[in-house]
């Protein structure tokens, strides 16, 4: 069975202070692993695809990682406004829908 | 990036009475349309995967003669909470994966329900 665990469960950061969010997962054929934010109360917005391990993409302050087990969600320089859950999802070869870890809720304090 | 809109954001009805919620991608064709629960500081819960002109595959637990789902276009699925009760109150989301071979899921912004 495909699972995804994520950790820390919740964290808190001063603006300014870099850190990773971690995603371990085990996918029987991973076909992707994918990294959405979600604000409370909206939907979740994706943010990265990444397929294959040695992968790295980025989009402003964040950079998300892979290896064969585990995935990082970098954040450089956090602002306020990248206060969100974070949420990591994997999809396996057989193409079937996401499977979510229970998310890191993050807040940046100014 | 890919659109998929929900319809309405919220709702509020009485207790008994059915509620539709539609669920739309705007900007491209969703074969594959996924019905997801979630409540407060809780993940997402798969209700439904749903193809375009199939029955819809529900999740263990989830009763299908309550929670209707209809994908009869690229477009579109709706999901309708037949008989509503006050514990079906939560937030409902969809989302859509694009084509044949598409693995990306891109979600709608929601739907907040509130039975009463």
């Amino acid at each position: 069975e495909d699972q995804v665990t994520q950790s820390p469960e919740a964290l808190r950061l001063q603006e300014g202070e870099s850190s990773s969010l971690n995603c371990s997962y085990t996918v029987s054929g991973l076909r992707g692993l994918f990294w959405y934010r979600q604000d409370p109360g909206k939907g979740p917005e994706f943010l990265f695809t990444l397929y294959s391990a040695g992968e790295e993409k980025e989009k402003e302050r964040l950079k998300a990682t892979l290896t064969k087990k585990e995935s990082f969600l970098h954040i450089t320089a956090p602002k306020p406004e990248d206060s969100a859950t974070y949420l990591c999802a994997v999809v396996n070869s057989g193409n079937t829908p996401l499977v979510f870890g229970k998310g890191t809720r993050l807040s940046v304090i100014a | 990036g890919a659109v998929v809109s929900q319809h309405p954001s919220r709702v509020i009805c009485k207790s008994g009475t059915s509620v539709k919620i539609e669920c739309r991608s705007l900007d491209f064709q969703a074969t594959t349309m996924f019905w997801y629960r979630q409540f407060p500081k809780q993940s997402l819960m798969l209700m439904a995967t749903s193809n375009e002109g199939s029955k819809a595959t529900y999740e263990q637990g989830v009763e299908k003669d309550k929670f209707l789902i209809n994908h009869a276009s690229l477009t579109l699925s709706t999901l309708t909470v037949t008989s509503a009760h006050p514990e079906d109150s939560s937030f409902y989301i969809c989302s859509a994966r694009a084509g044949v071979g598409g693995e990306t899921q891109y979600f709608g912004p929601g739907t907040r329900l509130l039975v009463l």
